[in-house]
């Protein structure tokens, strides 16, 4: 079992599509991050959100958006996405942005039709 | 950000100890190294992470060369738990992990 919870763990939507990806984690992490993994690659970092605030955004197209309403909960909204977007995206926790252990959870599988 | 080289795969028996290799030339002063590994279906797992001294945990011992370009993970008794995609990877500040290739495990009853 992960501590980190991420839902759904599986989304297929069209490219007209709103949908967005949930992420919780209630051990007082301050420090939070989306990463995207293509199949048989390794995990790529998208953004980090420290003390609720975007810190990194690693030059991510604009039709995926992150949010994170409150210390515990990290949100990515997206809309508009292309058939190369489908992907494993994994949601992480650390207790703070530095060079600790970041939590992972097992991630949503998305397919873009 | 500083890169690292692993094998891209590696095989043992199972019950004996695993040396996982890691090449990291590029290290610079403040880079920790963190190893991660990642099951079939599952997100990555920390293992463990160090900066100039061998390090210890329950799940394995990290061992770091006196000049940090490279560093050495050592599963002291490998499962069939442990087959996995072991990452070595070298953490910038922020805590930005920048994921590398990987090295494939496999073990053997």
């Amino acid at each position: 079992d992960t501590e980190v919870t991420q839902t759904p763990k599986h989304l297929v939507m069209g490219m007209t599509n709103k949908k967005s990806l949930k992420c919780e984690q209630h051990m007082g992490h301050r420090a939070m991050y989306w990463y995207k993994q293509k199949a048989k690659k390794p995990p790529e970092l998208m953004f980090v959100y420290s003390y609720e605030k975007l810190s990194i955004n690693e030059s991510v197209p604009s039709r995926f958006s992150p949010e994170c309403p409150n210390s515990s909960l990290l949100n990515l909204h997206l809309h508009a996405l292309q058939p190369e977007d489908s992907a494993l995206y994994l949601c992480a926790s650390s207790p703070y942005g530095g060079p600790g252990p970041q939590h992972f959870g097992d991630g949503t599988r998305l397919s873009i039709l | 950000d500083a890169k690292t080289t692993q094998p891209n795969s590696m095989e043992s028996n199972e019950e004996e100890p695993v040396h996982l290799p890691c090449n990291h030339s590029t290290i610079s002063g403040t880079d920790y190294i963190h190893w991660y590994r990642q099951l079939p279906s599952q997100g990555p797992e920390y293992v463990i992470h160090g900066l100039t001294s061998n390090v210890n945990n329950r799940m394995a011992s990290l061992a770091i060369a006196e000049d940090r370009k490279s560093s050495t993970l050592i599963l002291h008794r490998a499962t069939l738990r442990d087959a996995a995609v072991y990452y070595c990877i070298l953490g910038a500040a922020g805590n930005k992990l920048t994921f590398g290739g990987g090295t494939r495990v496999l073990v053997k009853p």
